[in-house]
């Protein structure tokens, strides 16, 4: 069974850092790319970040660009997302999520962690 | 980049009735649409890829269709465990953009 496991969310005042973490586990983990999606409690979904499975290539949404970076640890079966210069908008709940193409690029997500909730507020 | 539109953003019917909900993007994206489903409080679950795969586990009354820029999530007998958000994602390269939802409601 696929497993994951956020953490390292909390509050934060606007322009500080915070660094999230994914542990997985059930599956080959660098055999898919991995995603970051964010949620403001009662409203859309927003993809923010995928990286592929070798941590060859990651993307970003334009709403992160510069600001956060996506990084993986194939050995430890981690994903990480390092959140810099956050602002008020940034406050949401973020999922950590496998992409479901085994092919390693990114796609869709078939496994959801149940979120870790980042609250930027001065 | 490619916006993807859903409609409606809200729906009410019964139990059994068939529903559809709709998903257009802004630009061509051939046959890479994904469904989800949520519930509150709880993570989305993967319905549907490449328009119209089933997800594994997933009950066969959900199907998709649809491609270029015109897609549809069918719901083919409404159930009470049916009540939540749906969301349509693009999945041709990033951005993996989200629509808007649709809120379905018995």
């Amino acid at each position: 069974e696929v497993q994951l496991v956020e953490s390292g969310g909390g509050w934060v005042q606007p322009g500080k850092s915070l660094r999230l973490s994914c542990t997985a586990s059930g599956f080959i983990f660098d055999d898919y790319a991995m995603h970051w999606v964010r949620q403001v409690p009662g409203k859309d979904l927003e993809w923010i970040s995928g990286i592929f499975w070798n941590s060859g290539r990651a993307a970003y949404a334009d709403s992160v660009k510069g600001r956060f970076t996506i990084s993986r640890d194939n050995v430890k079966n981690s994903l990480y997302l390092q959140m810099d210069s956050l602002r008020v908008e940034d406050t949401a709940l973020y999922f950590c999520a496998k992409d479901g193409d085994s092919s390693g690029g990114l796609y869709y997500f078939d496994s959801w962690g149940q979120g870790a909730l980042v609250t930027v507020s001065s | 980049d490619i916006q993807m539109t859903q409609s409606p953003s809200s729906l009410s019917a019964s139990v059994g009735d068939r529903v559809t909900i709709t998903c257009r993007a802004s630009q061509g994206i051939s046959f890479y649409l994904a469904w989800y489903q949520q519930k509150p409080g709880k993570a989305p679950k993967l319905l549907i890829y490449a328009a119209s795969t089933l997800h594994s586990g997933v009950p066969s009354r959900f199907s998709g269709s649809g491609s270029g820029t015109d897609f549809t999530l069918t719901i083919s007998s409404l159930q009470p465990e049916d009540v939540a958000t749906y969301y349509c994602q693009k999945h041709n390269g990033a951005p993996l953009t989200f629509g808007g939802g649709t809120k379905v409601q018995i």
